[in-house]
């Protein structure tokens, strides 16, 4: 079964362009996280959706951040305008919701952003 | 405060030792989990092993182990055996029931280098 996908893999782009990063959750998962990776700041959560809905959005740093899931099957984390800060490694993950005493996600392979 | 915390940034372990990461813990939620990932030097974050607030036992999965005290708050993975192929950043995590969307928090990880 294919895991979590994510693409692009890479990404380099210049400040101030946009930046749109996807995500393709397990068939069958119905929560799906989106977080980013830095040295400085390690694992941060940005936003979270439950069953195609939104449920925690608090760890996105600001309005230029903007997530959707449209589907069960596609998410979108979006970055207008970028900046140079925005550098990191962003992780989209799945887990099946409701089994509430072992919730293990499952972590794409990551998508790694370089804003110039 | 923080939720996970591990104390060891950086460590290295002969090939065939065991080594033992340490990972403590902060909730008043009765009902937890606690998980650890490896993130070899490719990136993706690979689940290891799991071991729940109410569990009896201390979690095993085949070289990985779960050295588990409750009353510490102590979660401490083993990697008995080590091997090359172990040498990658090592991530403790917590999930708290009561957390809405049962979302993850990590630690700032160790990096574990095997030495052949």
């Amino acid at each position: 079964d294919a895991g979590v996908i994510q693409s692009p893999r890479h990404e380099v782009t210049e400040m101030g362009q946009e930046v749109t990063l996807r995500c393709k959750p397990i068939s069958g998962h119905n929560s799906l996280f989106w977080y980013r990776q830095t040295m400085m700041r390690g694992l941060e959560l940005l936003i979270y959706f439950n069953n195609n809905v939104p449920i925690d959005d608090s760890g996105m740093p600001e309005d230029r951040f903007s997530a959707k899931m449209p589907n069960a099957s596609f998410s979108t984390l979006k970055i207008q305008p970028s900046e140079p800060r925005d550098s990191a490694v962003y992780f989209c993950a799945s887990r099946i919701l409701g089994r509430a005493s072992y919730n293990e996600q499952f972590f794409g392979p990551g998508t790694r952003l370089t804003v110039l | 405060a923080q939720k996970i915390t591990q104390t060891q940034p950086g460590m290295f372990v002969q090939e065939k030792e065991a080594v033992t990461l340490d990972c403590t813990y902060d909730t008043s939620d009765p009902s937890y989990g606690l998980f650890w990932y490896k993130q070899p030097s490719s990136g993706e974050m690979i689940f290891l092993i799991y071991q729940g607030s109410y569990d009896q036992q201390n979690a095993t999965e085949g070289r990985y182990s779960l050295n588990f005290q409750k009353a510490r708050k102590s979660a401490n993975l083993v990697i008995s055996a080590s091997q090359l192929g172990d040498s990658a950043m090592y991530f403790c995590a917590m999930r708290e029931a009561a957390a809405a969307g049962n979302k993850l928090t990590f630690g700032g990880g160790t990096r574990v280098l095997v030495k052949p």
